[in-house]
């Protein structure tokens, strides 16, 4: 079973700022892959970037990075340039062997301009 | 219609009532998928289905049923539910079921009351 911890419920960040969004882990699964969603408030839930347990490099997808770091069990989001779009909820997941996706409380972030 | 969509997009129902939520997914995909999003609580899977068939019930109650008969239409049919049940219900497809790309509806809003 997978568990996935965001421990800041809301962020704030200034328009054009860069922004990490915290995600830890734990899982026994050997193999397995950590992934970010975007909720804005319209509900749909957005796919952002992926993160497979094997992978060397942290993947990267426009201005959206994951600091992965697995000695921490980490997976953090960087959001570089931060736009006014960019406010909604952001979700950490986690999947591994079946088919059930686990995903973290959210944070709230905020971009002020 | 392009993605996933749902209908309705808001329901407020008694608890003798019967309902049903419909999803359609105009991407192609063979697996739906059912989440529960409560407030403050992680998103939670309730449903899985692979190629018309269900493949993970994960400990829903059986005042929520779902029927998949086609593998672009997915149904939720709800009787005799509570007030706890009051939640944002989301409807997912990926290309391979259990994939961590999922593409989202925007929701169904229910209110139990």
């Amino acid at each position: 079973a997978q568990k996935i911890t965001q421990t800041q419920p809301g962020m704030f960040v200034q328009e054009k700022e860069a922004v990490t969004l915290d995600c830890t882990y734990d899982t026994s699964d050997p193999s397995y892959g950590l992934f970010w969603y975007k909720q804005p408030s319209s509900g749909e839930m957005i796919f952002l970037i992926y993160q497979g347990s094997y992978d060397q490099q942290n993947a990267t997808e426009g201005r959206y990075s994951l600091n992965f770091q697995k000695a921490r069990k980490s997976a953090n989001l960087v959001i570089s340039a931060s736009q006014l779009g960019d406010s909604a909820m952001y979700f950490c997941g986690g999947g591994g062997s079946n088919y059930k996706l686990t995903f973290g409380k959210g944070t709230l972030l905020t971009v002020n301009p | 219609e392009t993605g996933v969509t749902q209908t309705p997009r808001h329901l407020v129902m008694g608890m003798t009532n019967k309902k049903s939520l419909k999803c359609e997914q105009h991407l192609g995909h063979n697996a739906m998928y059912w989440y529960k999003q409560s407030a403050k609580k992680p998103l939670e899977l309730m449903f899985v289905y692979s190629l018309e068939e269900r493949v993970e019930n994960n400990s829903v109650p059986s005042r929520f049923s779902p029927e998949c008969p086609n593998s672009s239409h997915l149904f939720l049919h709800l009787h005799t539910l509570q007030p706890e049940d009051s939640a944002l219900y989301l409807c997912a497809s990926s290309q391979i079921t259990g994939d961590y790309e999922q593409y989202f509806g925007p929701g169904t809003r229910l209110t139990v009351t």
